[in-house]
This record gives structure tokens, sequence and C-alpha cells, in this order.
């Protein structure tokens, strides 16, 4: 049992690049979410998924896009990076408002 | 708006001497409390859940209402619990969905 698995762990991104970050999660899980963590602040939710289909901003939507086509997978989608896109990020899946169950985290640089 | 706040970035004991983990918050609904953990290369996990009311690992924490604080705590400090903690709302209900604060790192020294 993976729980939740992003890749890359790294990435290292040129201003206005594209790139997808991958979440998996094989617990069969409804919700789904994506934070990024900056130096000094704690995490803040991206977007998130209510189940396939389905989602929703969170508070800091901006610059990203995200699809959930099957309960599995989460992408999250840079459209064109910038360097406050700098961050580690985590994707989540929870089964209702219980313990959310994290990914290991990917650190993105955009130089 | 919904807001968490964790006062100390760091907090350092010794072995043995009591912890607590100072959290706040502010919500105008019924709140949902979580604290979350981070040990060393390993990825975030939930510590404690309000609702439970249980005690894991040997920390607590009380929803105090009043105070609108959620404070962890543990009487007897151990070098393992050396870690990143999270204090977690959800505000969105049955979708499950945080705000964190910044967290605090504890240290405990030998």
């Amino acid at each position: 049992n993976a729980g939740v698995t992003q890749t890359p762990k790294f990435q290292v991104l040129k201003t206005g690049q594209s790139m997808t970050l991958q979440c998996a999660q094989d617990m069969n899980h409804e919700y789904m979410s994506w934070y990024r963590q900056d130096p000094g602040m704690g995490l803040r939710l991206i977007h998130y998924s209510v189940g396939a289909g389905i989602t929703d901003q969170g508070e800091v939507p901006n610059g990203y896009n995200v699809s959930r086509s099957t309960t599995e997978d989460f992408p999250l989608r840079l459209l064109s990076a910038a360097p406050s896109q700098t961050s580690v990020y985590f994707c989540a899946s929870s089964y209702s408002s219980t313990e959310a169950f994290f990914g290991q985290g990917t650190r993105l640089t955009v130089v | 708006a919904q807001r968490v706040t964790q006062p100390e970035k760091l907090l350092s004991v010794f072995k043995g001497a009591p912890v607590e983990l100072k959290c706040n918050y502010s919500y105008s609904g019924s709140p949902e409390l979580f604290w979350y953990v981070q040990y060393s290369r390993q990825r975030l996990q939930l510590l404690l859940r309000h609702i439970s009311r249980e005690s894991i690992k040997g920390f607590t924490a009380d929803l105090n209402k009043g105070e609108t604080s959620f404070h962890l705590k543990k009487p007897f400090a151990q070098e393992e619990d050396s870690a990143m903690y999270y204090c977690a709302l959800n505000y969105g209900g049955a979708t499950n969905k945080l705000i964190f604060g910044t967290g605090t790192l504890l240290a405990v020294q030998p």
C-alpha cells in the first residue's frame, strides 16, 4: 500500500516553462488537494477535488490548473512557471473530514 | 476569515521536561482541529484530532472554545519527539480543506 505518491521529488524549471506535478493515491479516497509550503508560512491550499470530475480553487490558485479524471490521480499543472512559484508542493488525500494523508512533497525551483 | 496561529517558531526543551506547543485559531463555525507532525525526512502525518480526544505518543490537546486555543501538551519530552509540529483547522467540513499554522520546531535536548 503506497498511500500518496508524488513525482518528481525535485524539479528545476526556467521561467515560462510549464510542467505537471503528479499525484496518485491508492486508498480510494474521495478528497484530494494540493498545498504549497513556503518558508515561514504554513501550508496553503492551492486546489482541491471532492471526486472525479470535480475540482475547485483553494486559497492560492493563480498560475495553477488541476483536473481529476480518475479517483486515483490529481495532477497539478503549472502553466507558465514564475520564480514566485518556487516552493515545496504537497499532495494530500482523505476520506471525508478525517485524517489527511500526505505525499512526500515535490521541491520546485523556478529560475 | 479563518486563521491558525502558532506563535513559536522554535521550542527547545530538555529531555524529561514538559512541553506545550501553542495554537490559536479564528473561525466563525464549529472548529475541527488537528495536530500534524513532520519528523526529519518523513512525510507530514496526523498526530491528533480534537474530536477523538485521545493521547498519541503521550501528547494530548484540548479544544478551548472560550480561548480559541488547541494547545499540544506532553508531560515529559523525549528526544524522539523532536520534529516540526503544525496545527491545522478544517474549514471545509466534509471536504477536509485545511488551513495550517506556520509550524513550531520542537527540539528536545539530551
